[in-house]
């Protein structure tokens, strides 16, 4: 399978703490992006970091990408209960756009 | 907004029938996806296209096809449904700015497919 790992699996956290969940890959990327999923909905991007580049913020996030040890992470800080979902890893590989997920962290933020 | 449609939130088919599911898109993306879930085994691609009559095979394409005669229009099909095909399928759109530089790409909302 060319889908990554993401670790762990679940998470369960209180409201206010830091959420770090982890995506390894097999295969050199283009791009890696993370999603977020709220039960029974579509995806929704969060935020896109280019193989070139090692870190990225936006708003309450933070992703970090080491493509020596084909490994990034996202980082949620002061995290809500709103944050409840799951977090996928994505990436773009190849000359031609394929876009393949992992298979998902689930992350409770209890209130 | 970006909008993907995807035409049925929910189908029930029975074994055997021939399925279509469509997906449209109103941001002239060139990239489109179909995927599938399935609780613990996250999205799985099914198939590609990055242009119009374009396809390529993503990780999991045997009992699919799909079309796309149209930039907005992605279609899968389901040649003869089976039970092992009962899923959530999702579609998505990206744009294509380079060979190296796609985007972020915009979901919709699914088609919870049930094969009995």
């Amino acid at each position: 399978s060319q889908q990554g790992e993401e670790d762990p699996q679940a998470l369960s956290i209180q409201e206010g703490e830091n959420a770090t969940m982890n995506c390894s890959y097999k295969t050199s990327i283009n791009n890696l992006q993370w999603y977020r999923q709220n039960s029974g909905r579509g995806l929704v991007h969060l935020i896109l970091i280019r193989s070139n580049e090692r870190e990225k913020h936006s708003g309450r996030l933070r992703v970090t990408l080491d493509t020596s040890k084909k490994s990034s992470s996202l980082l949620i800080t002061a995290s809500r209960a709103a944050d409840t979902a799951s977090y996928f890893c994505a990436r773009h590989t190849g000359a031609n756009s394929k876009l393949t997920f992992g298979k998902g962290i689930t992350l409770s933020v209890r209130p | 907004d970006v909008k993907v449609t995807q035409s049925s939130r929910y189908l029930v088919k029975r074994t055997g029938e021939k399925v279509f599911l469509e997906c449209v898109q109103d941001m002239d993306h060139e990239n489109m996806f179909w995927y599938r879930q399935d609780p613990g085994l996250g999205l799985r691609l099914i198939y590609f296209s990055y242009d119009v009559k374009m396809k390529e095979k993503g990780d999991i394409p045997e009992g699919y096809s799909v079309s796309r005669e149209k930039k907005e229009r992605f279609s899968l099909i389901l040649e003869s449904a089976s039970t092992n095909q009962t899923s959530m399928y999702l579609c998505a759109s990206s744009f294509l700015q380079g060979v190296l530089w796609n985007t972020e790409a915009f979901f919709g909302q699914g088609t919870r497919l049930t094969v009995v």
